[in-house]
């Protein structure tokens, strides 16, 4: 099963309207990354925050973690147009081998 | 630097033949992974290497899929005989040094198997 899991699987909001986006994830980790995928394209790594932190900002971005619920949530302000994207969480496994594994995603849509 | 190269971008091919996706990494990024991307089952890890060596192959679906990594800039995977099924897109990504450390993604490879 997925260790990360999105919440919503898709979102629409307004233009200039605030997007949240949550995690939540089963095991212990080293680190929890969010990406975006824009149609047709790769994954480009926005933030990573680490498991002793309990939030990061990025310009218009906010992550929060809260490890003792699993959690995370991705916050963007003042959303624009080309915010529009499928947003994922990745988490890594503190213990074994395993890379990143990556969630199911929330679609995001921003309507100008 | 130009960021990780994937080729083909396209790839259309009829059951049973053999296809062959590459991959270049950043220079001096010690990880590479290979993911497929499916609308049923998501983003997936098929298998990543450390130095050239493969780490973890547990995501590869079945012995029809192999990987290599000859050298530290350039990466193939390979799927002998094609299925229908394993039309996806495939990705590459690399990190600099670690598995659970920012990954570059490549634009992807996008596979029809007819």
């Amino acid at each position: 099963s997925q260790q990360g899991e999105e919440d919503p699987q898709a979102l629409s909001i307004q233009e200039g309207e605030n997007a949240t986006m949550n995690c939540s994830y089963k095991t212990s980790i080293n680190n929890l990354q969010w990406y975006r995928q824009n149609s047709g394209r790769g994954l480009v790594h926005l933030i990573l925050i680490r498991s002793n932190e309990r939030e990061k900002h990025s310009g218009r971005l906010r992550v929060t973690l809260d490890t003792s619920k699993k959690s995370s949530s991705l916050l963007i302000t003042a959303s624009r147009a080309a915010d529009t994207a499928s947003y994922f969480c990745a988490t890594d496994a503190l213990a074994g081998r395993r890379a990143l594994t990556f969630g199911s995603g929330t679609r995001l849509q921003v309507q100008p | 630097d130009a960021g990780v190269i994937q080729s083909p971008r396209h790839e259309v091919t009829e059951m049973g033949q053999e296809v062959t996706l590459r991959c270049k990494p950043i220079s001096g990024h010690d990880y590479l992974f290979w993911y497929r991307q499916t609308m049923m089952r998501g983003l997936e890890l098929l298998i990543y290497f450390n130095n050239n060596v493969p780490i973890d192959d547990s995501g590869m679906p079945e012995d029809r899929f192999s990987a290599k990594m000859p050298n530290a800039s350039f990466s193939t995977l390979k799927i002998q005989p094609s299925e229908p099924r394993d039309s996806a897109v495939y990705f590459c990504a690399s990190s600099l040094t670690a598995r659970w450390e920012t990954q570059y993604f490549g634009p992807g490879t996008r596979l029809l198997v007819l």
